[in-house]
């Protein structure tokens, strides 16, 4: 099956600063990418996804990049905010299958 | 986005109990829907994919007769922690996939303490 591991599992920044958290992946038919954010006790939320027919895509201050030969994805954060502290999961899934497989999250730490 | 509920919110109940848990889909149609628990700080570990008028598929170390799900509309499923223990203790989450089937839309998530 799918193996989906996430680096680093802590990242702390001062505000202002760029956070960026990298995912590999292990089954090459894997073609979506979603990236998560979850608030502490709440929801995971949708902030961005990429498909494999894509490198890069971009919204405001959130960017991911997927190299499909290295089976590695990235998610840039720009300009962080203290509001941009939570956990972030990236997660792959294949075309036709829609369980996606999580890493085990990022806790970014956005330091005022 | 799709919005998916999530009822109750949180529940503390003594060992042995049952608890249900509901998740619903509220503007749009869910033939399946997923459940997963999540321990502090670590990630989702999906329990059970939930389908609607038939049996749900559990994930390897889940047992079924313990987490009783049902899915009778394409609206609702639910979770039914049978006799639970203080290490059913959890953060339960279910979600639902879009009509496209990439994108899932998660539920507020249902805090379980078991005392």
């Amino acid at each position: 099956g799918e193996n989906v591991e996430q680096h680093p599992s802590t990242l702390s920044v001062q505000e202002g600063d760029s956070a960026v958290i990298k995912c590999t992946y292990s089954d090459s038919a894997s073609n979506y990418f979603p990236w998560y954010k979850q608030e502490l006790g709440k929801r995971p939320q949708l902030i961005i996804d990429i498909r494999s027919n894509v490198g890069e895509k971009k919204d405001q201050r959130i960017a991911v990049t997927l190299n499909k030969t290295a089976k590695h994805f990235s998610l840039h954060i720009t300009e962080t905010q203290p509001e941009d502290s939570a956990v972030y999961f990236c997660a792959a899934s294949k075309g036709g299958s829609y369980i996606p497989t999580f890493g085990r999250g990022t806790s970014l730490i956005v330091h005022p | 986005g799709a919005v998916v509920s999530q009822h109750p919110s949180w529940v503390i109940c003594k060992s042995g109990t049952s608890v249900k848990i509901e998740c619903r889909s509220l503007d749009f149609q869910a033939t399946t829907m997923f459940w997963y628990r999540q321990f502090p700080k670590q990630s989702l570990m999906l329990m059970a994919t939930s389908n609607e008028g038939s049996k749900a598929t559990y994930e390897q170390g889940v047992e079924k007769d313990k987490f009783l799900i049902n899915h009778a509309s394409l609206t609702l499923s639910t979770l039914t922690v049978t006799s639970a223990h203080p290490e059913d203790s959890s953060f339960y989450i279910c979600s639902a996939p879009t009509t496209s089937r990439e994108t899932q839309y998660f539920g507020p998530g249902t805090r379980l303490l078991v005392l």
